[in-house]
């Protein structure tokens, strides 16, 4: 019963670099999303899926992009890399409720030098 | 601009107290609230989710509150264990890709 897993767990990049966040749920869910979460803030939409092949862009979207090729998994990439993209990245899933997340994966740490 | 202010930033209790968490929200139109517990390195993990029409919803040890005339909500925890050492956040659904909006979180920490 795995939930909704996320790859890798914790990542170092150099500015500049490039890399994928892989997310994966096996709970047939519609709808998928990616957060971000800062010290002192809440958690920010960056882009949402509604469906397999269809991506939307939330509230913070720019230097990221992503894309959901099959159902069960959903993509979040850096192509250049930046030091305020440092921060803990948040997969979730929903069946039900389209703007609600209801399981989220247990994060990605993700540091720019 | 649409916000949820959550008091206190943090919290210290001994273990076997009660705690009352509050959040108060400027959401409008209001779909629903949502309450989440997020461990140390984990992510958030859904306690409750409250409509309109709820005044009260219970999990367990905890108890959340609705009045949504005055925009405010709390989660009530009954009895700590040390386990509920944690982040809560309060979260106000207005409807929409943009209308979610997270509070900051209250930290309690449970000290034997």
């Amino acid at each position: 019963n795995a939930g909704v897993t996320q790859t890798p767990k914790f990542r170092v990049l150099k500015t500049g670099q490039s890399m994928t966040l892989l997310c994966a749920q096996d709970m047939n869910h519609e709808y998928m999303y990616w957060y971000r979460q800062d010290p002192g803030m809440g958690l920010r939409l960056i882009h949402y899926s509604v469906g397999e092949g269809t991506t939307a862009k939330g509230e913070v979207p720019d230097g990221y992009n992503v894309s959901r090729l099959k159902k069960q998994n959903f993509l979040l990439g850096l192509e250049s890399a930046a030091p305020s993209q440092t921060s803990v990245y948040f997969c979730a899933s929903s069946s039900t409720d389209r703007w609600q997340p209801q399981h989220f994966g247990d994060g990605t740490r993700l540091s720019i030098l | 601009k649409n916000q949820v202010e959550q008091s206190p930033q943090s919290l210290i209790i001994l273990e076997g107290k009660n705690c009352t968490l509050q959040c108060n929200y400027t959401v409008s139109p209001f779909s629903n609230l949502r309450w989440y517990k997020q461990d140390t390195g984990r992510g958030p993990v859904s306690l409750t989710i409250m409509t309109f029409s709820e005044n009260t919803k219970s999990n367990g040890r905890y108890t959340a509150t609705l009045d949504a005339d005055t925009k405010q909500s709390s989660l009530h925890i009954t009895a700590s264990q040390l386990s509920d050492s944690a982040s809560y956040i309060c979260v106000v659904s207005g409807g929409g890709a943009d209308g979610l909006t997270f509070g900051k979180g209250t930290h309690l920490i449970i000290q034997p």
